[in-house]
């Protein structure tokens, strides 16, 4: 059984289009978490969430939001997409209490803005 | 500066040899060190962690802190084909996670 899924592993759309990217974990855990890796390697945190708090990295626009319907589960939504956001989109999970440390993260969402 | 800093690479080595990985980090309140693997095409899995300085070893794998200097090693022995994917170093402080660029290995049969 997959632990952390993700829907749709591809994604290809245009500019100005608003689009949503689905998380889901079996594992229990209590935080959740969404990464964007860019061309480069480089994975760049872009929220933290669990049952009490919502942590946002403030470079990320507002365009993108956090959307989660249970524990088990943290959807990325994104509005007006840009050519810029362009990238693989990681969605994580970890157990409260370990600081973070044991992340377990999805198989990863490609997203091509043309 | 970034967080953490971690040579690209690509590093290419003959199956059996000793892999060396390093990474250094500029904030000295950082106290958990990561090592992820990524494959290509997939998502990081973590390979082990060390709490502030010190070593840590999980079979082939050695990780090491010099909190001293700032610098995060990953050791692999006798290295296998298996072995060849993009590592990623990483640190935690609070809420906020920072991850290297990642240093790509190839492992030669």
């Amino acid at each position: 059984d997959t632990a952390v899924s993700q829907t749709p592993k591809y994604l290809v759309t245009q500019m100005g289009n608003d689009k949503s990217i689905k998380c889901e974990q079996n594992l229990g855990h209590d935080t959740m978490y969404w990464y964007k890796q860019d061309s480069k390697k480089f994975l760049k945190i872009m929220f933290s969430y669990n049952n009490k708090e919502l942590i946002i990295n403030e470079t990320v626009p507002n365009r993108f939001s956090p959307k989660s319907p249970d524990k088990a589960h943290l959807n990325l939504h994104i509005n007006s997409l840009e050519l810029g956001d362009s990238a693989v989109y990681f969605c994580a999970s970890s157990q409260e209490g370990t600081g973070g440390v044991e992340q377990y993260f999805g198989p990863g969402t490609r997203l091509t803005v043309t | 500066q970034k967080e953490v800093e971690q040579d690209p690479g690509p590093l290419s080595v003959p199956e059996g040899a000793i892999v060396s990985l390093n990474c250094t980090y500029s904030n000295s309140a950082f106290q958990y060190f990561m090592w992820y693997r990524q494959y290509s095409r997939k998502g990081p899995e973590l390979l082990m962690y060390t709490y502030s300085s010190g070593n840590k070893e999980d079979g082939r794998f050695t990780a090491q802190v010099d909190k001293s200097s700032k610098y995060i090693s990953l050791f692999i022995r006798d290295s296998q084909p298996s072995d060849s994917a993009t590592y990623l170093c990483a640190t935690t402080r609070g809420n906020q996670f920072y991850f290297g660029t990642g240093t790509s290995l190839t492992v030669i049969p």
